[in-house]
């Protein structure tokens, strides 16, 4: 079946601009998760979704950055007013929440470069 | 919050080989604990997990050794291919809590023919 998908893959924009990106997560799967990975870093948990709510926003790094999630399904994540520091690689990952085995399946991600 | 560190942050070795990656957590409610491979411009692909009711876990050349006590975790490798050259995460969470991934930063695991 299809995995997760996000688009776009490659986003060149200029500082100070607003970005969206998006994530299709696996069908069925109740809980988003948007993580960021920055060159030669780990991933960095930014929000949690189960179903249309976001639970844990604690990993958000400023009020530029907001995401939504809409009909259970597809999550757009936001950033205003980019900065060169938000030049990243943003990977969106779902799962089958509710269950005993929460395996987190990650998309291909959106490769984020602010000028 | 929980914090995971991981160690080495490379490791060359020689195929056939065993390649040991180890990682510490901070927050002892956390109880789930799986390993992620992420190969050159590819998603990370979940390689093995373990939950904290056991000690170890094998699914062939790879296993996963868990100490709650001292709070660390292992994945090890045996007889080391070219192909499990890659970049290796661990992370910890809480299962039944929001069930984020806190990751350690990685190594680099090259395997040499």
């Amino acid at each position: 079946g299809a995995g997760v998908s996000q688009s776009p893959s490659n986003k060149v924009t200029e500082k100070g601009k607003d970005v969206e990106l998006r994530c299709d997560p696996i069908s069925g799967h109740t809980a988003l998760y948007w993580y960021r990975q920055s060159l030669g870093q780990g991933l960095e948990f930014l929000i949690y979704f189960q179903g249309n709510s976001a639970p844990d926003k604690s990993g958000l790094p400023s009020d530029r950055f907001s995401a939504e999630r809409t009909g259970g399904s597809v999550s757009t994540l936001t950033i205003q007013r980019t900065q060169q520091e938000d030049s990243a690689v943003y990977l969106c990952a779902s799962s089958l929440a509710g269950t005993t085995y929460n395996e987190q399946f990650f998309g291909p991600g959106t490769r984020l470069t602010v000028l | 919050g929980e914090n995971v560190e991981q160690h080495p942050s490379t490791l060359s070795v020689q195929e056939g080989d065993s390649a040991v990656i180890k990682c510490t957590y901070s927050d002892s409610a956390s109880n789930y604990f799986p390993w992620y491979k992420q190969e050159l411009g590819k998603r990370p692909q979940l390689i093995i997990d373990i939950r904290s009711n056991v000690g170890e876990k094998k699914d062939q050349r790879i296993a996963v050794t868990l100490n709650k006590t001292a709070k660390h975790f292992s994945l090890h490798i045996t007889e080391t291919q070219p192909e499990d050259s890659a970049v290796y995460f661990c992370a910890a969470s809480i299962e039944g809590g929001s069930e984020k991934l806190v990751f350690g930063k990685g190594t680099k695991l090259t395997v040499n023919p």
